[in-house]
């Protein structure tokens, strides 16, 4: 099974502040990879999916990028929502598989 | 409006069985794969099984395997977990979920409100 690395597992930053959360895969998944935002007691949101493409919807301060092993998620100017757990997810083969998460406060 | 939702979910005791169920709207639920993921209280994400658009392909974590039972009803719009043989740890918050994609390449761009399975004696 692929295993997928976040770091880091909390992250402490302030609104405006620009911020990066890194996804490391133990093999390669070429550009299948998401990421989704998730809020206490609520379902996940998609934000990206192959690795770099932006969800209809999502602001425009959220990017992605990455290939093969090493991708990364990141916010241009924290806002206020944004503050939640972030997780990357594989979906180059089965069993799918995610990142243990990565707490934004 | 799009949406899923999923219910049948409660307190089973250890060994039980429960069925779980995700109503479509909004959406030909026919032409989607769907996926079930659960997440633990206080834990991350974990993906549990999938179903191919037209029921014909089912693939399952390994936790799960032998023991869950996905399938679908397009004519009903719904998908189903059968829970067999459950254990504490399968104690979660059950979420099903829409792939989009192609080729067992999907991602989840739908997902339910999740429902809450406890095993516990």
């Amino acid at each position: 099974d692929i295993q997928m690395t976040q770091s880091p597992s909390t992250l402490s930053a302030s609104v405006g502040d620009r911020v990066t959360i890194t996804c490391r895969a133990s093999q390669s998944i070429s550009s299948w990879l998401a990421w989704y935002q998730q809020k206490p007691g609520k379902a996940p949101n998609l934000l990206i999916y192959k690795a770099s493409t932006l969800q209809s919807g999502v602001p425009s301060r959220f990017s992605g990028s990455g290939s093969g092993t090493e991708f990364t998620l990141t916010i241009s100017s924290l806002q206020p929502d944004d503050f939640a757990t972030y997780y990357c997810q594989h979906y180059n083969s089965y069993p799918y598989t995610f990142g243990q998460g990565t707490k934004l406060e | 409006q799009v949406l899923l939702v999923e219910s049948g979910g409660g307190v089973v005791q250890p060994g039980r069985s429960l069925g779980l169920s995700c109503a479509a709207s909004g959406f030909t639920l026919s032409t989607y794969a769907m996926h079930w993921v659960r997440q633990a209280p206080g834990k991350g994400l974990e993906w549990v099984a999938v179903i191919s658009y037209d029921g014909s392909n089912k693939y399952y974590a390994d936790s799960v395997k032998g023991r869950f039972t996905i399938s679908r009803d397009n004519f009903k719009n719904t998908v189903y977990l059968q829970l067999d043989s459950l254990r504490d740890d399968d104690t979660a918050v059950y979420y099903c979920a829409r792939g989009w994609g192609s080729n067992s390449l999907y991602y989840f761009d739908l997902w339910g409100q999740g429902i809450l399975v406890t095993v516990s004696s």
